[in-house]
């Protein structure tokens, strides 16, 4: 079945990129998404990237998908503390979204 | 105020119990979602719904039920709770319609639910 794997855990220095990488199984996956959860808070979306995409970059963030090796990555330039959160990846899947396990990333000072 | 709203925001109760969740939302979707976190296992589809009439079965449907009373609310029950059901709940909306924003899913701030 479909499947999105990730690390558990990212921890980068504050100011530095941080990368958080995904592996996914769906090739037929029209959208990949990142999202963001913070303590006490649900998941919110941070990006997307259509299937047809390589690349998308809004502001501090960029989203890289290699559709040959089902690879995704989310980079965070200039990290900061408030980017302290679990990064769930997911793809899009018949109607409905499989996320991945989630990456936790803590910035050290 | 929340476009999702999840009552109530935690729970402990004992097993054997019966327990709802409720979850409304304002954001005139069509579909919306029950999912499960657990530590290191991400989320997982509980149940889902397309419309009012539609209900359908996620991965980790045993045990659990769900009414769709109105396009805007979708409750999750569990008849006779279990410790292994301990986990944090959330619910989730999209729009069918929404094709141009790649149909991502809204989420409420989730319920924290503790079977003793």
């Amino acid at each position: 079945g479909e499947d999105v794997e990730q690390s558990l855990f990212l921890s980068v220095r504050e100011g530095d990129s941080s990368v958080i990488n995904c592996t996914y199984t769906d090739s037929s996956s029209t959208y990949l998404y990142w999202y963001k959860q913070e303590p006490g808070a649900g998941l919110q979306l941070l990006t997307y990237i259509f299937s047809n995409m390589d690349m998308k970059q809004d502001q501090r963030l960029t989203v890289l998908l290699n559709k040959k090796d089902k690879h995704l990555s989310l980079r965070i330039a200039d990290t900061q503390t408030g980017d302290s959160a679990i990064y769930f990846c997911a793809e899009s899947s018949a109607s409905k979204i499989i996320f991945g396990s989630g990456t936790r990333l803590s910035i050290r000072p | 105020d929340a476009d999702v709203t999840q009552t109530p925001r935690n729970r402990i109760t004992k097993t054997g119990k019966r327990i709802m969740l409720e979850c409304s939302q304002t954001k005139g979707h069509d579909r919306m979602y029950w999912y499960r976190q657990d530590p290191g296992l991400g989320l997982r589809l509980i149940y889902y719904s397309f419309d009012v009439k539609d209900i359908n079965k996620g991965e980790i449907s045993d045990g659990y039920s769900v009414s769709r009373q109105a396009q805007a609310k979708f409750s999750l029950s569990l008849e006779s709770a279990i410790p292994n059901q301990t986990a944090l709940y959330f619910c989730a909306t999209s729009d069918s319609h929404g094709t141009g924003d790649g149909q991502p899913q809204h989420f409420g701030d989730g319920t924290r639910l503790s079977i003793l």
